[in-house]
């Protein structure tokens, strides 16, 4: 079954913990991306990435870093998360990288806690 | 970063009853626009990639126009069932920032029997 899927699923952690939250896709998608999305302020993106070895910043990327050393894989790092980085993330794909008329596929969502 | 707007911000619908709601976006360097279904306690599921000026899609009964030159795409749903409540979020893609999704707050929709 085509599919992107995270991990974990739900998180509750404490600040400065280092974690990581992995997103693997199985569409041979050139193209994934982070988002976090918290009340009244809908989805923002964090990193994106057009293909392997290749990412950039988005609308939020601070207190983040990732990673896309292979096709499928596109981990979301939090190297001292804070408790401001509570939230709702998604991890996306989808066939493009440079032009983006394809639809992105999201995976289910990890809700992470920071206290 | 790209003013994305999206209105009403909620509209609640009779079932039966048709509705349509509007993303509005700046028109210069426009690519394409994506559409996409969340409903509550689940994931953004595509409904439409949008790139021609006049375009229409649909999908069942959900359908979908884009003007390129002034900045807006309607979404309309016809005959509106409580299965269409979710929320729908808009996201337009330019040529200067590929790779960059910025997506409206969405309209909510919510159909009661």
């Amino acid at each position: 079954e085509a599919q992107v899927t995270q991990n974990p699923r739900y998180l509750i952690t404490v600040t400065g913990k280092k974690l990581t939250v992995t997103c693997s896709q199985n569409m041979n998608h050139e193209y994934m991306s982070w988002y976090r999305q918290d009340p009244g302020l809908g989805l923002r993106q964090i990193y994106y990435s057009m293909n392997v070895e290749v990412t950039d910043k988005g609308d939020v990327p601070e207190g983040y870093k990732v990673s896309r050393k292979e096709k499928r894989n596109f981990p979301l790092i939090l190297e001292s998360p804070s408790p401001n980085q509570t939230s709702l993330y998604f991890c996306a794909s989808s066939p493009d990288s440079y032009y983006s008329n394809q639809p992105q596929h999201f995976g289910d969502g990890t809700r992470l806690s920071i206290l | 970063i790209l003013n994305v707007e999206q209105s009403p911000q909620s509209l609640h619908v009779q079932e039966g009853d048709s509705t349509n709601f509007t993303c509005s976006f700046p028109s210069s360097n426009f690519y394409a626009l994506h559409w996409y279904r969340w409903e509550t306690a689940k994931s953004p599921e595509a409904l439409f990639v949008m790139t021609l000026n006049g375009d229409e899609k649909k999908k069942g009964r959900i359908s979908a126009t884009l003007n390129t030159k002034e900045g807006y795409s309607y979404l309309y749903i016809k005959g509106s069932q409580p299965e269409d409540s979710a929320t729908y979020l808009c996201a337009p893609m330019t040529t200067d920032s590929w790779g960059k999704f910025q997506f409206g707050a969405g309209t909510q929709v919510v159909v009661t029997p």
